[in-house]
């Protein structure tokens, strides 16, 4: 298996600009997660998924941000209007029944 | 209080010593605990995972777990320059993926 697919692995943007980040999970793994990492924050859980339900997204921090499932191998993040304290490291990851995760290689956002 | 807190280090150990991480949680009923690694500019790797009160051998790396006192530590025994990373706990203050929080992180470095 490829592991944890993630696009683009890089993105620079301007202020106001949207976003959409990319995630394929593990084949055959029921969870999804999209977390984003910062020096200041650490690793923060946004959302989660559940055989492509939302179950969780208290960690969204504002409107700006929503994500998808269409199904069980496809996932977007998007964030509209970007703001350049949206620059992170979003990762993706995903899970099967041990509650053990697997991240994808993450996609560096630098919003100016 | 946090969650789960870690000392954030660095932590300098010299090669073939042991390095000790510890990790706290203020949920007692924690069930699930996890150690990630993390390379810098990777994303993390699960390494450990411990469900039950004392000690797991993996290799180089012993976990153990006291849940009276809502602790968890890892152990790198003989430790390598390989080593040096950023060592994640991770809990699960729920049940399944219910609510897997992710501690700081703690750096260390293994020096030759």
């Amino acid at each position: 298996d490829a592991g944890v697919i993630q696009s683009p692995r890089h993105e620079v943007t301007e202020m106001g600009q949207e976003v959409t980040l990319r995630c394929k999970p593990i084949s055959g793994h029921d969870y999804l997660f999209w977390y984003r990492q910062t020096m200041m924050r650490g690793l923060e859980l946004l959302i989660y998924f559940n055989n492509n339900v939302p179950i969780d997204d208290s960690g969204m921090p504002e409107d700006r941000f929503s994500a998808k499932m269409p199904n069980a191998s496809f996932s977007t993040l998007k964030i509209q209007p970007s703001e350049p304290r949206d620059s992170a490291v979003y990762f993706c990851a995903s899970g099967g029944e041990q509650e053990t995760q697997y991240f994808g290689p993450g996609t560096r956002l630098l919003v100016l | 209080q946090k969650e789960v807190e870690q000392n954030s280090g660095p932590l300098s150990v010299p090669e073939g010593a042991i390095a000790s991480l510890n990790c706290t949680y203020s949920d007692r009923v924690s069930q699930s605990f996890f150690w990630y690694r993390q390379y810098s500019g990777k994303s993390p790797e699960l390494i450990m995972s411990i469900y039950s009160n004392g000690d797991k051998e993996d290799g180089r790396f012993t976990a153990q777990l006291n849940k009276a006192s809502q602790y968890v530590s890892l152990l790198i025994r003989d430790s390598q320059p390989s080593d040096s990373a950023t060592y994640l706990c991770a809990v699960n203050l729920g049940t399944s993926y219910d609510k897997v929080i992710f501690g700081p992180g703690t750096s260390l470095s293994v020096i030759p």
